[in-house]
């Protein structure tokens, strides 16, 4: 079974500041199936990467990307307040289906 | 544009069965592209993958090992939605329910539409 983790498990940041967010999985993945999202309260999960490296539509160039095998990477360049929210990374494919990571939560400070 | 539309009950007692609807707009449940999702969110658990309907030719379903036993999901076509069950619930199922189209199109699978999410709570 394929795990997903997460780290930091929090990251507290003034904005203009640079987040790098860590999953790193226990297996490889397929990075075609290894996607990124932002979870604020109250709201939906939203669509940041997919494919290991390709913004969603009308996320801002600031969210990057990167990573493969079993090390993926969440680059968010100039932080902004709005940016404060749990981040997920996901991998889909692989036992199970489907997984998520714990999550980072980032504080714009 | 995609939306999906949740509905049911926020309360459901012990050994119930918690029941979910998400209605589609603005694609198809039958679509060869999309595979139809439910997703859970806990304190204790995180987010948390239920299982999914989608077609191909046929009507296939996938399920968490963690609910394979008590859960169904069914599709509607003459209302395009799709809907939840889970049967025989615990406190421990309590939490946020989302619906979520999975866009297969192309070599990519990633989430790309949510529904808003409602909070279940089991309770007595």
């Amino acid at each position: 079974e394929i795990v997903l983790t997460q780290s930091p498990g929090t990251l507290s940041l003034s904005p203009g500041e640079r987040a790098t967010l860590s999953c790193r999985a226990s297996q490889s993945l397929n990075i075609n199936y290894f996607a990124w999202y932002q979870h604020k309260p109250g709201q939906a999960p939203r669509l940041l990467i997919y494919g290991s490296s390709s913004r969603a539509a009308g996320i801002p160039d600031r969210f990057s990307g990167s990573g493969s095998g079993t090390d993926f990477t969440l680059t968010i360049s100039r932080l902004e307040p709005e940016d404060s929210a749990v981040y997920y990374c996901q991998q889909y494919g692989s036992s199970p289906l489907c997984s998520f990571g714990q999550g980072t939560k980032l504080e714009i400070k | 544009q995609v939306q999906l539309q949740q509905s049911g009950p926020g309360l459901v007692e012990p050994s119930q069965t918690l029941s979910l609807t998400c209605a589609i707009s603005g694609d198809s449940v039958s679509s060869s592209s999309a595979a139809w999702t439910w997703i859970r969110q806990s304190p204790s658990r995180g987010l948390e993958w239920l299982g999914c309907t989608y077609y191909r030719s046929k009507w296939s379903n996938n399920y968490a090992v963690s609910v394979r036993s008590r859960m169904t999901i069914n599709a509607d076509t003459s209302k395009n939605q799709f809907s939840l069950q889970l049967n025989s619930v615990t406190p421990e199922d309590t939490a946020v329910y989302y619906c979520a189209r999975l866009n297969t199109e192309g070599t990519t699978r990633h989430f790309d539409n949510w529904g808003q999410g409602i909070l279940v709570t089991v309770s007595s």
